[in-house]
């Protein structure tokens, strides 16, 4: 089963609003990346994270290592109507532990109407 | 240049079939994933090959199975269809195994119904 936990499950987005998300293990990692997924599509990778308190920005997207290696967050800056879809984070244990990447079970971006 | 493909995109299979689904890494790729994603979850780890060899395997029966090819395309391949078989199947490549070679990147997915 999951063994990363995302919050929130889900939200709603106003245009122009700032999102937070964050992702936390009882578990340390070596890497955490974050995905979206947009419906009928593989997840596109946005952001990886290699160090512990290592700070990443990809355009509107900003995502930081935990400096516990347990946990990470993303934001989204000036959220814009395309941002809507579902985020996961995934982390990768060191290498003894297998090369595999864990995921949560998402964060869910809506619209508010 | 091309993604990660895989084929087919959608597929339909009663119990008890079997299935195989195909997946090419992006070029100059050489490990391919396959994890399981079931409606309203992350994806689940399935396999990892890397260079041909199984590098990885996630909680999954013995009815999964894959293997990698000289050109490190990839097969994954399911026995014995259950109900709860259905689900998308994600192929994901990586250019290595080394922590900062890692960052996988997926395909679009085969979505199997199992009827």
């Amino acid at each position: 089963g999951q063994q990363l936990n995302q919050s929130p499950q889900s939200m709603f987005i106003q245009e122009g609003e700032d999102v937070s998300m964050n992702c936390t293990s009882s578990s340390i990692f070596n890497t955490w990346l974050w995905y979206k997924q947009d419906p009928g599509e593989g997840p596109v990778l946005l952001i990886a994270l290699y160090k512990a308190g290592e700070l990443t920005s990809n355009g509107r997207l900003t995502a930081q290592f935990g400096i516990t290696r347990k946990d990470s967050f993303l934001n989204i800056s000036a959220s814009i109507p395309s941002d809507v879809g579902i985020y996961f984070c995934a982390g990768q244990k060191a290498p003894e532990y297998g090369n595999k990447l864990v995921f949560g079970a998402g964060t869910i971006l809506r619209v508010k109407s | 240049d091309a993604g990660v493909t895989q084929s087919p995109t959608h597929l339909i299979k009663t119990r008890g079939q079997h299935v195989t689904l195909r997946c090419s890494p992006i070029s100059g790729h050489k490990s391919v994933s396959w994890y399981q994603q079931v409606l309203g979850q992350g994806p689940q780890f399935i396999f990892q090959y890397y260079e041909k060899e199984e590098r990885g395997r996630g909680n999954f029966p013995d009815r999964f199975s894959a293997r990698q090819f000289p050109n490190y395309s990839s097969e994954l391949n399911v026995n014995a269809l259950l109900l709860g078989d259905s689900a998308l199947y994600l192929c994901a490549s990586s250019l290595a195994l080394d922590r900062f070679s890692y960052e996988q990147y997926f395909g679009p997915g085969t979505r199997l119904t199992v009827t």
